[in-house]
């Protein structure tokens, strides 16, 4: 069983859908990193998160330390948003690695 | 600022070749990480260097690759010989320092294609 766990793999949505991306972690983390990747592009992380909830424009991030867990949402979500989206946490027994999510690939259709 | 630069972009070798991936890091910035992705694996951290010393390299697949970081704008990942499997997507990423708070801000990677 992967350390980090995202769901679903695969989404299709219509434009103007709200769309959820989960994020399970079993091991303890000091923080969560949301990172969005287009197609054929580089990486942009999105949040981090050690607590709460952060939103930055169409894009909110939460986070449950006890449950260990993390959405992100997209409001009124648009075709530029199709991209893989993956969730990283900083293991608190290491301060620098990132352990991957293996990304949802999202598709917003026109 | 330009933001992390690697070199090349895409990369197409045939198995046994030398194999050079450059990466110029953000100016300031006192942490590079080298990833590779691969639809198999997803993201996979190679090497991690802090003040241009190799902290981590735990995750070299294995001899064949190397990484060095000369100076702090400047680090390369060699693969020596290459092999098929190693075809990926490379990324070298670079932070303000290696803590787990500092957001990692990566290069747009190299495509590498082992024939």
């Amino acid at each position: 069983k992967n350390e980090v766990e995202q769901s679903p793999q695969n989404l299709t949505a219509q434009e103007g859908e709200f769309i959820t991306i989960n994020c399970s972690y079993s091991v303890g983390i000091s923080a969560l990193h949301w990172l969005q990747q287009h197609p054929g592009g580089g990486i942009v992380s999105l949040f981090m998160l050690s607590s709460g909830k952060k939103k930055h424009g169409r894009l909110i991030a939460t986070i449950n330390i006890q449950e260990k867990h993390s959405s992100l949402h997209i409001t009124a979500s648009h075709p530029r948003d199709s991209a893989v989206y993956i969730c990283a946490v900083g293991s608190s027994s290491g301060t620098y690695k990132y352990i991957f999510g293996t990304g949802t690939r999202l598709k917003v259709l026109a | 600022d330009a933001g992390v630069i690697q070199s090349p972009r895409h990369e197409v070798t045939e198995m046994g070749q030398e194999v050079t991936l450059r990466c110029k890091p953000i100016s300031g910035h006192n942490s590079l990480f080298w990833y590779r992705q691969t639809m198999m694996r997803g993201l996979e951290l190679l090497i991690y260097f802090n003040n241009n010393v190799p902290i981590d390299d735990s995750g070299m697949p294995e001899d064949r690759f190397s990484a060095k970081m000369p100076n702090a704008s400047f680090s390369t990942l060699k693969i020596q010989p290459s092999e098929p499997r190693d075809s990926a997507v490379y990324f070298c990423a670079s932070s303000p320092t290696g803590a787990y708070y500092n957001e990692q801000f990566f290069g747009p990677g190299t495509r590498l294609t082992v024939l």
